[in-house]
């Protein structure tokens, strides 16, 4: 069975910080997406990496997919208060017909961004 | 340009009802997953199906629950005779037929969430 562990957990910042949040694995992924979700909502893709060594920038957000696609790292620079919220990571094993099947999850490391 | 849409957002029922939950994907999406999120856990893979067909259900229990995603109308994931362990947030998803990387996103809904009195 393949897992993701995300690290930390939790972590809360002042505004203006940067971090870095972890995703890790022991298996390969074909692709690897970033989630946020807010409190009574459902997660919203914030970015796919399917290439090891992968970088993609998203604004203030960079991410990337380790060489030999089992781990990833978002980072965020000077974070606002709207950052806040659980950010997921969810591995691709592969796919059927087209698309890639199941997704596997982290636990999400939640983020608090405080004024 | 509608996303996934789920309904009902919040869904009570006693034990031992039915709970029925209704997924429309994104429009021209052909492919669609449902996930469980019990509180304090990540996401968990139950079902993913394609128009009429199964494609893998190893995440869903084998008793009590099942899905279908028939060609007209939206998918349906049915739980019988509830328990209050079935009470957790249930997600879809829906990701477009294609050979390049669009294929790898699953699009998520709202969620519905369900509670076992």
């Amino acid at each position: 069975t393949q897992l993701l562990e995300q690290s930390p957990q939790f972590l809360s910042i002042q505004e203006g910080e940067n971090l870095t949040v972890y995703c890790n694995s022991s298996s390969v992924f074909s692709s690897l997406q970033w989630y946020r979700q807010e409190p009574g909502e459902g997660p919203v893709l914030l970015v796919t990496v399917v290439t090891g060594g992968e970088v993609k920038k998203l604004k203030r957000l960079t991410f990337q997919f380790g060489d030999a696609r089992k781990d990833s790292s978002l980072h965020i620079t000077a974070a606002q208060t709207g950052d806040t919220g659980l950010y997921l990571c969810a591995g691709s094993e592969g796919g059927y017909g087209g698309s890639q099947g199941n997704l596997i999850f982290g636990k999400g490391t939640k983020l608090s961004v405080k004024p | 340009n509608a996303g996934v849409m789920q309904n009902p957002r919040h869904l009570v029922r006693r034990r031992g009802q039915e709970a029925r939950l209704r997924c429309s994907p994104v429009k021209g999406h052909s492919h669609v997953y449902w996930y469980r999120q019990l509180p304090e856990e990540g996401l968990k893979f139950m079902v993913y199906l394609q128009k009429e067909n199964i494609i893998d259900e190893s995440g869903m229990p084998k008793e009590r629950f099942s899905a279908e995603f028939p060609k007209e109308g939206p998918s349906i994931l049915r739980i019988q005779q509830v328990v209050r362990g079935d009470s957790a947030a249930y997600f879809c998803a829906s990701s477009p037929q294609s050979r390049d990387h669009s294929s790898y996103e699953q699009y998520f809904g709202p969620g519905t969430r369900l509670t076992v009195t």
